[in-house]
């Protein structure tokens, strides 16, 4: 399983963009990177996946360089309701339902 | 659909009570897991399943139990409370077909152990 290291928390204002950026120096051929959102007292939830390049949804983007061997989860100005904790999680098809969970990145966004 | 669905969502015990937290989601998923999480602390994994049928260990397996007789339900069992079980526990489940699917994870089950 790759073993994946984010900074454990990150401090933001409203308005700005927000970059956490995942290392995953031994992701796997068949690996994919997916990121999670996880407020207070509730489960996480998913917020974007990609295999290489850059993905974009509405919610985020991740951008993924062509070694693969690390990842930024971009929010484009954030608000309050950002304040969450971030998990990277990286896997694929070979670990079948084992999804290990890092210890997240803090996001505290500010007025 | 109502997602993936957990049972009690608050429950006190007594060090050396057993009981079954319940798991249930209606989206025909194949994958199903359940996770812990003490306070200010990640996610750690305890059982998996890859089918009905199909079990696993995870990462913090010990004090639990867990089966999958049909693919909707996944209950975990503590076989016998202890204080350091005290912490939250949210199941999940996805597709498990495809490259690497979303997982959707319950509400949670709030463990108190005295």
């Amino acid at each position: 399983l790759a073993k994946t290291t984010q900074p454990i928390s990150m401090d933001s204002y409203e308005g700005q963009e927000v970059n956490i950026t995942c290392s995953h120096n031994n992701i796997a051929t068949n690996d994919y990177i997916t990121w999670y959102q996880q407020f207070p007292s509730q489960g996480p939830r998913f917020i974007i996946q990609g295999y290489k390049t850059k993905v974009t949804n509405e919610v985020a983007s991740l951008f993924i360089p062509a070694d693969r061997k690390s990842s930024t989860l971009s929010l484009p100005r954030v608000s309050l309701s950002d304040t969450a904790v971030y998990y990277c999680l990286v896997g694929g098809r070979n670990q079948g339902g084992k999804l290990i969970f890092g210890q997240g990145t803090e996001l505290s966004v500010k007025p | 659909n109502a997602g993936v669905t957990q049972t009690p969502k608050f429950q006190v015990l007594k060090t050396g009570q057993s009981m079954t937290l319940q798991c249930a989601q209606d989206m025909n998923h194949e994958y199903m897991s359940w996770y812990r999480q003490d306070p200010g602390m990640g996610l750690r994994l305890i059982h998996y399943s890859v089918g009905a049928g199909i079990t696993d260990q995870g990462e913090v397996p010990n004090g639990y139990n867990v089966s999958r007789s049909t693919t909707e339900d996944f209950p975990l069992r503590l076989l016998s409370a202890a204080p350091s079980q005290t912490s939250v526990y949210f199941c999940a489940s996805r597709a498990g077909s495809g490259g690497y699917n979303e997982q959707f994870f319950g509400p949670g089950t709030r463990l108190t152990v005295l």
